[in-house]
């Protein structure tokens, strides 16, 4: 799977849109952009996924740049429980085996009130 | 509809010890993935089991071993214990989906293990 890199921390304040890149310049034809988010002592979460299109659902939205070397996932309005741990993962859909997840370090987003 | 179950929460082993955990999936799904998280680190990929067997495995020794139970249950099992195992053993389970599988996971709190 491709490897992304993302900004170790950032802030947000409350009410505002928090957006968090990620870079991923060596992503694949078939691989598809993931976010997980975890927050504190509890397991990741799902978030949103995309392969070209941007993508939108309760939680989020996905935009990926034209060349998809680039995503930015967008909490349109982020509120204090939205502090967590988001990682941005490359994984390819594949038809045959099961492949796990690469996480990185992802990217501390800590929203001020 | 229960989510991913973990068991247990939180355990304390010494070196060379072996230790079992367990996991049960959310409800309709039929593989489960288990990733190890040291403090402060992402989680990394043990392995993962569909349909009882061992399909995917990352890059962690022999001495850890799993399970996955026709009613899609799965361990994971710890032999000869190190400091270094000590870490939060997560559970993620998933379905497989028009001949692949899912990337979107379900995890499930953690079994939090210290090795003295």
């Amino acid at each position: 799977d491709a490897k992304t890199t993302q900004p170790p921390s950032m802030d947000c304040a409350e009410g505002r849109a928090a957006n968090l890149p990620c870079n991923h310049s060596t992503i694949s034809g078939n691989e598809y952009v993931y976010w997980y988010r975890q927050i504190h002592s509890q397991g990741p979460q799902y978030i949103i996924h995309g392969l070209k299109n941007n993508e939108t659902n309760e939680m989020a939205s996905l935009i990926i740049t034209e060349d998809r070397k680039s995503s930015t996932l967008i909490l349109p309005h982020a509120t204090l429980r939205d502090t967590a741990v988001y990682y941005c993962i490359v994984r390819v859909h594949s038809g045959g085996g099961a492949d796990g997840l690469t996480f990185g370090k992802g990217t501390h987003l800590i929203i001020q009130p | 509809d229960a989510g991913v179950t973990q068991s247990p929460t939180h355990l304390i082993k010494t070196r060379g010890q072996q230790v079992t955990l367990r996991c049960s999936p959310k409800s309709g799904h039929d593989t489960v993935s288990w990733y190890q998280q040291a403090l402060g680190q992402g989680p990394q990929f043990i392995f993962q089991y569909y349909e009882e067997e061992e399909r995917q495995r990352g890059n962690f020794p022999d001495r850890f071993s799993g399970h996955q139970f026709p009613n899609y249950s799965s361990e994971l099992n710890v032999n000869a214990l190190l400091l270094g195992d000590s870490a939060l053993y997560l559970c993620a389970s998933s379905a497989r989906l028009a001949g692949h599988q899912s990337g979107e996971l379900f995890f499930g709190e953690g079994s939090r293990l210290t090795v003295l």
